[in-house]
Order: structure tokens, then C-alpha cells, then sequence
């Protein structure tokens, strides 16, 4: 167990619809990344939030969108989705220190019908 | 920008054998981590080993090693003593320093244990 909580573990949902991932990070950690996980695109980094704040951001869609919270979970926001946004969509955290392994949590698969 | 490349989509090994995955990375920084992590098909990303890139010695996990040549940038994984539950996909991660600490992967190789 990585300490990292994702939820909901499996998402369906409609084409043009609109969804929240939840992911609380390991205690202790300030850090929290989103990446999405495809068959073909592998994992692709999306954004990354330190202490409530934007760090980095990756590839990440204008119709995708994220925020940290002052207890630290973090909540993905996935708009108007298309077939091709169907993925794993993991959460990781660290301390946020340079060279910190990430530690990933379990995952959401997202099916978009 | 950082690449990292894992040129081989599959591997397979013998129970108990020895195998060794390959992995090749491209960076400009003088100054960065390497990662193998292991999905197994429960879907979750372990952390196997961290490798620090201004450190000469291998690292080792138990049966886990690296074989880092950082003048080629080749960041290979030597699993020993291979057992079933090694069977997983292997994804090889670089980190630079700059800002953020976002890896990057490959692609990945996925790595089947026979009986």
C-alpha cells in the first residue's frame, strides 16, 4: 500500500459529460502529480501541485483542469470528454524535494461510452 | 527535454533465471535521478530502485540492480533469481532538477516469467 488514495476506482460516463478524480496524497507529502496512462501515449505527465500551488504542467488539456486543497487532496476535473480521454488516470505524491520518489496511488479508469 | 527510451516492448525469463532490461535515456542536465517502477497487472506503480545520477556505485534491491553508464545514458534493471511475481511491466523514469520534480517514462517493457 503506497499510502496514496484514489477515487472512485472505476468511472463510466458519457461523451461530452463532465468528471471529478479525487486523490488524497501519503501523509506527510506536499506534492501531488496527475498523469494519464493510455495504451498508446504511455503515461503522460499532466500537472503537478506543491503546497496548493501550480509547480509544473505537462500536456494537460484546457478542458482538464486541477487544484490542491489546503489539506493537501487534490481533485482532477474532466470536462466535456471524448472517447479518446478513456485512460488510467494516476495520482502520485512526494515530498517534493528534488530526487523524491513519487508514490502512486491505485488509479482511476475512466470508460468514456 | 528529457527522453527516455525502453527499446524492448517485451521480455521473457525463465523462473530463477537472470534477465535484463534495457533502458536509454537523453538529458542536458549534469544533474538528475533515474527510476525503474513496476506495474503488475494490478495496475499499480511500485517504486523498484533509484538510481542518483552524480553516484558511480549501481544500486541494488535485493534482487534488483542497475547498471548505470552515464557517459552512454544507459540505465539498464538486472532482476536475479526471477520469480513469478516478477511478472509485471517495467517503466523506466528520468527526473531533472529544475523546478519540478515530474518523471518522465518510457514506454515500457513488459516482462513475462515462465514456470
Amino acid at each position: 500500500d503506497s499510502g496514496v488514495t484514489q477515487t472512485p476506482k472505476h468511472l463510466i460516463t458519457a461523451t461530452g459529460q463532465r468528471v471529478t478524480l479525487r486523490c488524497s496524497p501519503r501523509s506527510g507529502d506536499l506534492s501531488v502529480y496527475w498523469y494519464q496512462q493510455s495504451l498508446d501515449q504511455g503515461l503522460q505527465f499532466l500537472i503537478q501541485y506543491y503546497n496548493g500551488e501550480e509547480r509544473a504542467k505537462g500536456n494537460i488539456l484546457e478542458r482538464f483542469s486541477a487544484q490542491q486543497f489546503p489539506d493537501l487532496h487534490s481533485e482532477l476535473n474532466l470536462s466535456s470528454l471524448e472517447l479518446g480521454d478513456s485512460a488510467l488516470y494516476f495520482c502520485a505524491s512526494s515530498k517534493g524535494r528534488w530526487g523524491s520518489p513519487l508514490h502512486f496511488g491505485n488509479g482511476t479508469r475512466l470508460t468514456v461510452t | 527535454a528529457q527522453t527516455v527510451t525502453q527499446s524492448q516492448p517485451e521480455m521473457s525469463v525463465q523462473e530463477a533465471e537472470t534477465v535484463t532490461l534495457s533502458c536509454t535515456y537523453d538529458t542536458s542536465e549534469s544533474d538528475y535521478y533515474l527510476f525503474w517502477y513496476k506495474q503488475p497487472p494490478s495496475r499499480q506503480m511500485i517504486l523498484v530502485i533509484r538510481q542518483e545520477a552524480y553516484k558511480q556505485q549501481n544500486a541494488t534491491e535485493n534482487r534488483f540492480s542497475v547498471n548505470f553508464q552515464k557517459a552512454a545514458k544507459s540505465f539498464s534493471l538486472k532482476i536475479s533469481d526471477s520469480q513469478l511475481g516478477d511478472a509485471a511491466m517495467y517503466f523506466c523514469a528520468s527526473v531533472t532538477q529544475g523546478g519540478s520534480e515530474k518523471l518522465v517514462f518510457g514506454k515500457g517493457t513488459k516482462l513475462t516469467v515462465n514456470p
